[in-house]
């Protein structure tokens, strides 16, 4: 298994560019999340989805869409992109509800300038 | 929702000593705490977890203790080494909703040789 993969690894970005951050499992994972880290601030709840068609905002969603069309793929499209949203970007995936492990992706660093 | 705070920022030890980081939860209905290690340029990664029907669990040289009437939990890390180094994050989450894990900010510890 892959497990969770994210592409691209790195990506600059212009102000007012759009673009998309890719996701993928390959665990069936009901779950998946999106997460922002910047320094001091810990992971911070973009969007989540608790299964194909079914999405949520977390705790910053502004400037963000998603779309959970599978169960594998899981897209964070940002629209008009801002030197705020510069950060490292984490996908992640866990089975369900309950107290099961959440499995992160390698992250996408994200520069706009 | 959760909120969850984490001390220190930053922590240096000496190698073979041990090393303390402590959480505080706000959301009394959250039962699942777990801990993550990031080491530099990598993703996070589950350490050891602990769910509130129990006060301490232990894995070699790592153990976790809950204080639910107090609302905190901590990492205890004996016998550092280097390899320890890292950031570690705790966590709190509401086992079995569709509420996605709360973040705390994050403590860089660093084992000095």
């Amino acid at each position: 298994n892959a497990g969770v993969t994210q592409t691209p690894k790195f990506q600059v970005l212009k102000t007012g560019q759009s673009m998309t951050l890719q996701c993928a499992q390959d665990m069936n994972h009901e779950y998946m999340s999106w997460y922002r880290q910047d320094p001091g601030m810990g992971l911070r709840l973009i969007h989540y989805s608790v299964g194909a068609g079914i999405t949520d905002q977390g705790e910053v969603p502004n400037g963000y869409n998603v779309s959970r069309s599978t169960t594998e793929d899981f897209p964070l499209r940002l629209l008009s992109a801002a030197p705020s949203q510069t950060s490292v970007y984490f996908c992640a995936s866990k089975d369900g509800a309950g107290e099961n492990t959440q499995y992160f992706g390698p992250g996408t660093r994200l520069t706009v300038l | 929702g959760e909120n969850v705070e984490q001390h220190p920022s930053t922590l240096s030890v000496q190698e073979g000593d041990s090393a303390v980081i402590k959480c505080t939860y706000s959301d009394s209905a959250s039962n699942y705490f777990p801990w993550y290690k990031q080491e530099l340029g990598k993703r996070p990664q589950l350490i050891i977890d602990i769910r509130s029907n129990v006060g301490e669990k232990k894995d070699q040289r790592i153990a976790v203790t809950l204080n639910k009437t107090a609302k905190h939990f901590s990492l205890h890390i004996t016998e550092t080494q280097p390899e320890d180094s890292a950031v570690y994050f705790c966590a709190a989450k509401v086992g079995g909703s569709a509420r996605q894990l709360t973040f705390g900010s994050g403590t860089q510890l660093t084992v000095l040789p």
